[in-house]
């Protein structure tokens, strides 16, 4: 199984400051890396998915980055509605698994 | 629009059994695979199960692999997660979740959940 580990566990950040979240993998996923975004009492949204690309109607402030085993989900100046938790997915491999989630949250 | 619409939750008890039904509209259904991903209470999201969009080939992850069933209907444009000798571990809200493009295997569209409780 594919171990997917988020760090920080907690981000805390004002608004217009830039969030930069990290997943890593425990093997290789080569680009079959997707971020959501879930906030509270609602179902997780996608936001990128094969490491860079954006699903539709993700603002462009939110960009994907990375290969293999370490990628990044960097929000450029995080707006109000962005403070939510993060989880990355990946899909190489069976099972599919998702990273533990970082919480962004409101300094 | 898309839709997606999880009915059959509730309480059972250890040993129990349930189905979950998730009813989509908006799409074509019979050209996408689906899946059940779910999240304990507090806790982060784990996959269960998967259905390529012709309903042969299913996945499982280990925890629920004998346990659980997942099937569709493509003329009811449904699918359903029979869940069998369940257990408090599988205390969660179930989302059905519509997989990217016909095999992409990352979710673009998932439903608003359906409550399992696992309790005696």
């Amino acid at each position: 199984e594919i171990v997917l580990s988020q760090s920080p566990a907690t981000l805390s950040l004002s608004p217009g400051e830039r969030a930069t979240l990290s997943c890593r993998a425990s093997h290789s996923v080569r680009s079959h890396l997707a971020w959501y975004q879930q906030k509270p009492g609602q179902a997780p949204r996608l936001l990128i998915h094969d490491a860079s690309n954006r699903a539709t109607g993700v603002p462009a402030r939110f960009s994907g980055s990375g290969s293999g085993t370490d990628f990044t989900l960097t929000i450029s100046s995080l707006e109000p509605e962005d403070f939510a938790v993060y989880y990355c997915q990946q899909r190489t491999d069976w099972p599919l698994t998702f990273g533990g989630g970082t919480k962004v949250e409101i300094k | 629009e898309v839709q997606l619409l999880e009915s059959g939750g509730g309480l059972v008890q250890p040993g129990g059994s349930l189905k979950l039904s998730c009813a989509a509209s908006g799409f074509s259904f019979d050209m996408h695979a689906m899946a059940w991903v779910r999240q304990a209470p507090g806790k982060g999201l784990q996959w269960v199960s998967a259905i390529h969009a012709g309903g042969a080939i299913t996945y499982y992850a280990d925890s629920v692999q004998g346990r659980f069933a997942i099937s569709r209907d493509n003329s009811e444009n449904t699918f359903y997660l029979q869940m069998n000798n369940l257990r408090a571990e599988d205390t969660a809200l179930y989302y059905c979740a519509k997989v990217l493009g016909t095999s992409n295997w990352v979710f673009d569209s998932w439903g608003q959940g359906a409550l399992v409780t696992v309790s005696s």
